[in-house]
């Protein structure tokens, strides 16, 4: 199937600090990727849906200016997490969309932890 | 609304077959994904049914029942490694999936 990659996988940083996570389709190009979060024992929650090219389309309740998403180009999207504060803590994944009918391929995950 | 239920958690023991249904109210349906998830790690691809019926892959099955509202995976010789969350999640025409809160699946020996 196809591959997606996340990079970092985990990472650490203080309060007040901001963190790029990079989502990256290896195989195949995605107009469209989307970014989750994850809380322990939750399941995935939908962040945005981020279109190459174009400003991405945020979820209720998720704030655009803390959660910036980039999508220049058909294999990369970033998401930076600014001011992070430790209730943004999370698991981060990214997916990006192929196939016919399409499917929804995920990254690795990124575990942000804010100390 | 929204609403996408599967049962928390499942116990089995090797070998035997286990079943996990998923009912989904939703306002729009293209199709239906299942995703294997381990902990700490994301989901991986299972299934995708669009018409109603069983898709057999492997020891992994999945069937659809649109005018129900219902599905489920049905999971054979089961194996200490499919211990993992299963989650349900509905694909409403090329958007983002809405995720069922996933079934916790322990297989023991």
């Amino acid at each position: 199937g196809a591959v997606v990659s996340q990079h970092p996988s985990r990472v650490i940083c203080k309060s007040g600090t901001s963190v790029k996570i990079e989502c990256r389709s290896l195989d195949f190009q995605a107009t469209t990727m989307f970014w989750y979060r994850q809380f322990p024992k939750k399941s995935l929650m939908l962040m945005a849906t981020s279109n190459e090219g174009s400003k991405a389309t945020y979820e209720q309740g998720v704030e655009k200016d803390k959660f910036l998403i980039n999508h220049a180009s058909l294999t990369l999207s970033t998401l930076t997490v600014t001011s992070a504060h430790p209730e943004d803590s999370s698991f981060y994944i990214c997916s990006g969309l192929a196939g016919a009918p399409d499917t929804q391929y995920f990254g690795p995950g990124t575990r942000l932890t804010v100390l | 609304g929204q609403n996408i239920d599967q049962p928390t958690e499942m116990t089995a023991t090797e070998g035997a077959i286990v079943q996990i249904n998923c009912t989904y109210q939703t306002s729009g349906f293209n199709g239906l994904f299942w995703y294997q998830q381990h902990a700490g790690e994301a989901p991986t691809f299972l299934s995708y049914n669009v018409l109603d019926g069983l898709e057999e892959k492997g020891r992994f099955s999945s069937f659809l029942s649109r005018s129900k509202g219902y599905s489920y995976l049905l999971l054979k010789e089961l194996q200490m490694k499919d211990s993992a969350s299963y989650l349900c999640a509905v694909d409403q025409a090329g958007t983002a999936l809405i995720f069922g809160k996933g079934t916790t699946l322990s297989v023991s020996s």
